[in-house]
């Protein structure tokens, strides 16, 4: 069963402040993605990656950094945390191509 | 860029009745078409995919069918009962090495018993 594990489940952070978001995949996958997700809104890509040190820009990723440190981990950052970006926030894997995607259980994050 | 409309938002059938969902899209090089649950505190559990040189995919109770000429994809589960009350979400991408899936807006079932 392919694995996609992201940390923190829930945070809580104030306008203005640092947040890290962490994903991890045991699934030997090359691809991982970053997507938010909102209500009239589906998910939406921030970034992907499609290996260590390598960064792609999706579709929303104003106010967002992510860094692909080995091939299992992909960390999301805010550096300047804004109420707009209270979200849930899904990181997800795959090998490309037309295969599966498979996403992590997600991360709800609140800016007050 | 490509654009995903899904329809209803909210949609409540009782026990045993089908529900369908509907999903038009905008670009006709759109290939890969997939349906997702999401269920409370869960990921995303895909459900079926399928590629644009098919137009009906049954499985487990579940149809999909994909009309390119309207651009438009839909989900019918028959003989819904409450184990599949959730969110849907429909996705489509252009393929390509990176395989980006734009999604719907999600469409929150409801199944009463």
């Amino acid at each position: 069963e392919a694995a996609v594990t992201q940390s923190p489940r829930n945070k809580v952070t104030v306008t203005g402040g640092n947040v890290t978001l962490s994903c991890r995949q045991t699934n030997s996958h090359n691809y991982m993605y970053w997507y938010r997700q909102d209500t009239g809104h589906g998910l939406r890509l921030i970034h992907y990656s499609y290996g260590a040190g390598n960064l792609q820009i999706g579709d929303v990723p104003d106010g967002y950094k992510a860094t692909r440190t080995t091939q299992e981990d992909f960390f999301l950052l805010l550096e300047l945390a804004s109420p707009s970006q209270t979200s849930l926030y899904f990181c997800a894997s795959s090998q490309g191509g037309s295969t599966e995607v498979f996403f992590g259980k997600g991360t709800r994050l609140t800016v007050v | 860029g490509e654009q995903v409309e899904q329809r209803p938002p909210h949609l409540s059938v009782p026990e045993g009745d089908s529900a369908v969902i509907i999903c038009t899209y905008t670009d006709s090089a759109t290939a890969y078409f997939y349906w997702y649950k999401q269920e409370p505190g869960a990921g995303l559990q895909l459900l079926m995919s399928v590629f644009s040189n098919v137009d009906r995919k049954e499985e487990q109770g579940l149809t999909v069918l994909l009309n390119k000429k309207d651009k438009q994809l839909s989900l019918n589960l028959t003989a819904a009962h409450p184990g599949d009350s959730a969110v849907y979400f429909c996705a489509v991408s252009a393929g390509g090495s990176g395989n980006k899936l734009i999604f719907g807006t999600g469409t929150l079932l409801s199944v009463k018993p």
